[in-house]
């Protein structure tokens, strides 16, 4: 079946420090792939998302890279700022509605 | 207000007692979702509403937990006979158009439920 593999957390950097956090998926056809991003006290918001191989998705300075090849959707950041604390969830969805979310990434930034 | 609200935010009980949770919808958004969130562990889809159409049940564990959707809108989910197990954030989400697969979901804020 469909699923979403994403790094455990959480992850604890620096004020302008490089994040990656690691998404892998499973899924019979192509998928759409998403982040989303839950902050504290405020329900899951779309990042990003990417429909192809190698797409790009980006937001806010985040990017995520489609690559069918390892079938991945990492999240990277070049500089994180402490705003960015919060909960990253890495999803897919392959047609119809049913959308599978990984367990979710809590990454916290300190100043 | 323009996003999902749900209602309530926070809610106590205690086992055995049953518990209604309340979605608004985005409106115009014919597509509306249920998942249970719970510590450490990813969304689980409960149940999928579209339009006038029989929803989705295929995610409720179990019969205890029903949800209806009136006039095409304003959702209810029902849990009865609530266990400790069941403690979790449960998260209401809303789509314009399910049938793309690029469809954003536009999700409420959750309702915090604790079982004691």
């Amino acid at each position: 079946g469909n699923s979403v593999t994403q790094m455990e957390g959480p992850v604890t950097l620096s004020e302008e420090a490089f994040l990656t956090i690691n998404c892998t998926y499973t899924a019979t056809g192509y998928p759409s792939l998403f982040w989303y991003v839950q902050y504290p006290g405020e329900g899951l918001q779309l990042l990003l998302k990417a429909t192809k191989a190698d797409d790009k998705g980006s937001n806010k300075g985040f990017e995520a890279t489609y690559r069918k090849e390892t079938t991945s959707f990492h999240l990277e950041k070049g500089s994180v700022q402490v705003s960015d604390s919060a909960v990253y969830f890495c999803a897919l969805r392959t047609g119809g509605f049913k959308t599978i979310f990984g367990a979710g990434t809590r990454l916290f930034v300190k100043a | 207000g323009a996003g999902v609200s749900q209602s309530p935010s926070n809610k106590v009980t205690e086992k055995g007692k049953d518990v209604e949770l309340r979605c608004d919808p985005i409106s115009g958004h014919t597509a509306l979702y249920w998942y249970r969130q719970s510590l450490g562990q990813g969304l689980e889809f409960l149940i999928y509403f579209q339009g006038n159409s029989a929803p989705d049940k295929s995610g409720l564990p179990s019969d205890r937990f029903s949800a209806e959707r009136t006039g095409g809108s304003v959702s209810t989910l029902t849990i009865q006979r609530t266990q400790q197990e069941d403690s979790a954030v449960y998260l209401c989400a809303s789509s314009l158009n399910p049938a793309s697969s690029l469809e954003t979901q536009y999700f409420g804020p959750g309702t915090r439920l604790l079982v004691l």
